[in-house]
């Protein structure tokens, strides 16, 4: 049972545009949602996040919304850069689960000079 | 600061043998969550330690056990290896159960 999903295994955009990766979930309870990057012979890196009370969170170059209605939220990069070219995986948590997180299968992203 | 380092970095084992993984958390973190990261997929949570005990466990049968130390090191044993425990198992550790995780760079084990 995948209660997070990432539909697109992968991704390729050019230097200087936007970026989307979208991520679905089927669980009600998630209530905090995370999104991590993770380069090769390394572990994920935190990203950004957003509570399920919001329903957009910006940090620089990236943004985070979230669809309640719909279970779905997405990140934005804007813009591009090459050095963003990595795999990038979704999670959520629910208040009840601690520090359990559930993750996506994971976006990778190629971003082309 | 240091951040969080796993042990070994690579294994090799063969069916029904066990195997103990290593993780030094981040300094001052109290917390330590297991994954597995099998190949095209996303981490899978195992368990999570806290002040030395077991809080929350995910859908990994007893064969997969832990410990967390003191100093809040902590190691993952697996037991009776199988072929599909092949993965990328990797630690993260947090100030508390709620706070942001810190992962690791992972010990990739593979099973023949």
């Amino acid at each position: 049972d995948q209660q997070v999903k990432q539909n697109s295994p992968s991704l390729s955009v050019q230097e200087g545009r936007i970026s989307i990766l979208n991520c679905d979930y089927t669980n009600s309870m998630f209530d905090y949602f995370l999104w991590y990057k993770k380069y090769p012979a390394e572990g994920p890196t935190f990203l950004i996040s957003i509570s399920s009370i919001k329903d957009k969170n910006e940090d620089g170059r990236f943004t985070v919304f979230l669809n309640k209605s719909a279970k779905h939220l997405s990140l934005h990069i804007v813009p591009s850069q090459p050095g963003d070219s990595a795999v990038y995986f979704c999670a959520a948590k629910s208040g009840t689960s601690y520090g359990k997180l559930t993750f996506g299968q994971g976006t990778i992203l190629t971003v082309h000079p | 600061e240091t951040g969080v380092t796993q042990s070994p970095t690579h294994l090799i084992k063969t069916r029904g043998q066990q195997v103990t993984l290593r993780c030094s958390s981040q300094s001052g973190h109290n917390t330590v969550s297991w994954y597995q990261q099998a190949l095209g997929q996303g981490p899978q949570f195992i368990f999570q330690y806290y002040r030395e005990e077991e809080n929350g466990r995910g859908n990994f049968p007893p064969r997969f056990s832990g410990l967390q130390f003191p100093n809040y090191s902590s190691e993952l044993n697996v037991n009776a290896l199988e072929l599909d425990d092949s993965a990328l198992y990797l630690c993260a550790s947090s100030l508390g159960l709620e706070n942001e995780q810190f992962f690791g760079p992972g010990t990739r084990l593979t099973v023949l």
